[in-house]
């Protein structure tokens, strides 16, 4: 049975940097082809992917977020951290961690997500 | 502003069916990529519903399909049920932007 969690701070200051963990089960992120990704939702609007890491430590980041984001493994730990600088109240939103099989494509596990609020 | 085009909201009775639609382009849908489809239900996470254009994961009742032509993309529910009231959203690849994109979702309401 695949889970997945996300915890860290539930407010933080515009100019911080967040740093979300995603502790995970069911699954190694050592086993070809699997990815996790972190997917936000802002209130009332729709997901937007964030970054996916993949089993072999490639990184894919957001076009418009890549320079603010960075996205590592502990694969001992069952654990993926997204760190997020600079944040602003429209970066306010529900934050997902995801998992994504074997050389596919959906995003079929999520985790219940934490909202992050950006207010001073 | 979405790369995947949805309405923004439909509507349908009970037992009726009712199809939302995802637009793209020749850069997603349109290059073939799949589409797939997430419910979300009031305060809880997506869930996978479609994937892969047409394949339904374990457990999601057969009411419920997906169909791709050109580049468009549709979710179709038969048999409307007051528990299907949610959010649905369609999501796919984009080569120009060569990431992972959503629609704008669609509000789903069973009168």
């Amino acid at each position: 049975q695949i889970t997945l969690k996300e915890s860290g701070p539930t407010l933080v200051k515009p100019t911080q940097t967040l740093t979300l963990t995603c502790t995970f089960s069911g699954f190694s992120l050592s086993t070809s082809g699997v990815s996790v990704a972190w997917v936000r939702q802002p209130p009332g609007k729709a997901p937007e992917c964030l970054a996916v890491i993949y089993w072999d430590d490639d990184r894919r980041y957001g076009p418009s977020l890549k320079s603010r984001l960075t996205i590592t493994k502990d694969t001992s730990k069952n654990q993926v951290v997204l760190r997020m600088t600079n944040m602003d109240p429209v970066d306010t939103a529900t934050y997902y961690c995801v998992h994504r099989p074997p050389h596919a494509d959906p995003f079929d596990y999520w985790g219940q997500g934490t909202l992050v609020t950006v207010s001073s | 502003q979405s790369v995947l085009t949805q309405p923004s909201s439909v509507s349908g009775a009970p037992g009726q069916r009712v199809t939302i639609s995802c637009a793209g382009s020749s850069s997603n849908i349109g290059a073939h990529y799949d589409v797939h489809w997430y419910q979300q239900l009031p305060g809880t996470a997506p869930k996978l519903l479609i994937y892969d254009d047409t394949k339904r994961p374990s457990g999601v009742p057969d009411r419920f399909s997906g169909s791709k032509s050109g580049t468009s993309a549709s979710l179709a529910i038969t048999g409307l049920q007051a528990e299907d009231e949610a959010n649905y959203y369609c999501q796919s690849y984009d080569r120009s932007l060569n990431y992972w994109v959503f629609g704008g979702g669609t509000k789903l309401t069973v009168l």
